[in-house]
Order: C-alpha cells, then sequence, then structure tokens
C-alpha cells in the first residue's frame, strides 16, 4: 500500500500526558501537511513540513504543540501535556510538492484526552 | 474566520438523480479547488479539482462548475448511487503568499442516497 500511513490510529492519553502521531507520506512525496478536526467541524491547517524543514507552522497552538519531519523516517506531531480540547482527529497529508495542489489524506490519528 | 463555506450540513437525494453540493469562498486570492469525500473513521479522499482559470471540470459521473465572479462552486453528482453516500469536504488553495500549501476547509455536507 503505497498511501499515507498514520499510526497510531487511536490514542488515548491523560491530561498531562505527551502524544506523539506519525505519519509517513506516499511514496515520492516530499511535502507533509498536518490537519485537526474537531468533532462537527471542517478540517484545519496546523503545519507544513518539507524534509528537515518547517515551511509554515502559523496554524499551530504557539504552546505545547511541534512537528518534525526529520531527513529519515516518518513526520511527527508532538503535543506536551495534553488536555481535553486536544480531543481531535488529527489528519496527514501529502504532496508532490506546493505546486502540487492535490494533497493526499491518511486514514487519521483519533486522540481521546481522559 | 471561515474562508471556505458549506452552507447545508446535509443533502438526502433518490439513487439515479442528481446531487449538487454547493461550496461558497470569500477570500479572492484561492485560485485551485478540491473536493474530498471522507467516510467515518476513514481519511479525506480526493475527488476532484478544478483551477480557477477554468469553469468545469468533468470526471465520470463527477462535475466540478466554478464561478469566479459568485466566488461559488458546486459538484454534480450524476447519477447518484447509495455507494456516495459520504461527507463531501470543499477545499480551497492560493498558490500566493504566506499560506502557500495549506488547504482551507468547509465543514462538509453529509449526502446520503437512498435507493
Amino acid at each position: 500500500n503505497a498511501g499515507v500511513m498514520q499510526n497510531p490510529r487511536h490514542l488515548v492519553r491523560r491530561r498531562g500526558q505527551e502524544a506523539r502521531l506519525r505519519c509517513s507520506p506516499m511514496k515520492g512525496h516530499s511535502h507533509v501537511y498536518w490537519y485537526r478536526q474537531l468533532p462537527e467541524e471542517g478540517l484545519k491547517f496546523m503545519v507544513y513540513l518539507q524534509k528537515e524543514n518547517i515551511i509554515d507552522e502559523s496554524g499551530m497552538p504557539k504552546e505545547r504543540f511541534s512537528a518534525e519531519f526529520p531527513k529519515e523516517g516518518p513526520s511527527i506531531l508532538r503535543i506536551q501535556q495534553v488536555v481535553r480540547g486536544d480531543s481531535a482527529a488529527y489528519f496527514c497529508a501529502s504532496s508532490l510538492g506546493h505546486n502540487s495542489y492535490e494533497q493526499y489524506f491518511g486514514p487519521g490519528t483519533r486522540l481521546t484526552v481522559t | 474566520d471561515q474562508q471556505v463555506k458549506q452552507n447545508s450540513p446535509s443533502l438526502s437525494v433518490q439513487e439515479g438523480r442528481i446531487s449538487i453540493l454547493n461550496c461558497d469562498y470569500t477570500n479572492s486570492m484561492f485560485d485551485y479547488f478540491l473536493w474530498y469525500k471522507k467516510y467515518p473513521a476513514e481519511g479525506p479522499t480526493f475527488l476532484i479539482s478544478i483551477s480557477s482559470i477554468k469553469d468545469k471540470n468533468e470526471d465520470g459521473r463527477f462535475t466540478v462548475f466554478l464561478n469566479k465572479s459568485a466566488k461559488h462552486l458546486s459538484l454534480h453528482i450524476v447519477p447518484s448511487q447509495p455507494g456516495d453516500s459520504a461527507v463531501y469536504f470543499c477545499a480551497a488553495s492560493s498558490d500566493r503568499g504566506s499560506t502557500l500549501g495549506r488547504l482551507y476547509f468547509g465543514r462538509g455536507t453529509q449526502l446520503t442516497v437512498w435507493p
């Protein structure tokens, strides 16, 4: 399967713990995007990364959230000291490049904070 | 600020008929528009797109129409099938400025196609 992979699919964390979400882009894609979907809402952009570079993180909360896309391995979205309001579906998408408008999404990680 | 709006949260259509899903946008800098389909507990699946230099794009049963002056686009599905039942998201993008690369999504429209 050459699609976008995300793991875990479901993640339960207690308030104050850390959440790590992983995303492997489609083969050949070097651009990764993270989006968050709250209940009854559309997807909201969080961050756009290329290998070893953060291109745009303006959609990400300034505190507790960070993202990386290292030279080797998957992209990681990290949420420190999770709160109940972080409960959402987090989707990763990839594209060939910023001039390739079509973004292909993974199945998402559903984070539940108890 | 919701720059992409889907004002109908739901639409119910009989199998074989046409489904028309609507989307409005406010940002005149948007120059590319996409429709995604989403089933529960899955990620959005890319369906069809249109560049702002066109007013129509067709792919099988799916056609997207763009009216730039009205800042409005629509997705037509003909004929509708029960398997089309899903949430449809409209998204927009700009190839200019600091928002390069990001997609702006509407809240989605739940389409139900009944036999």
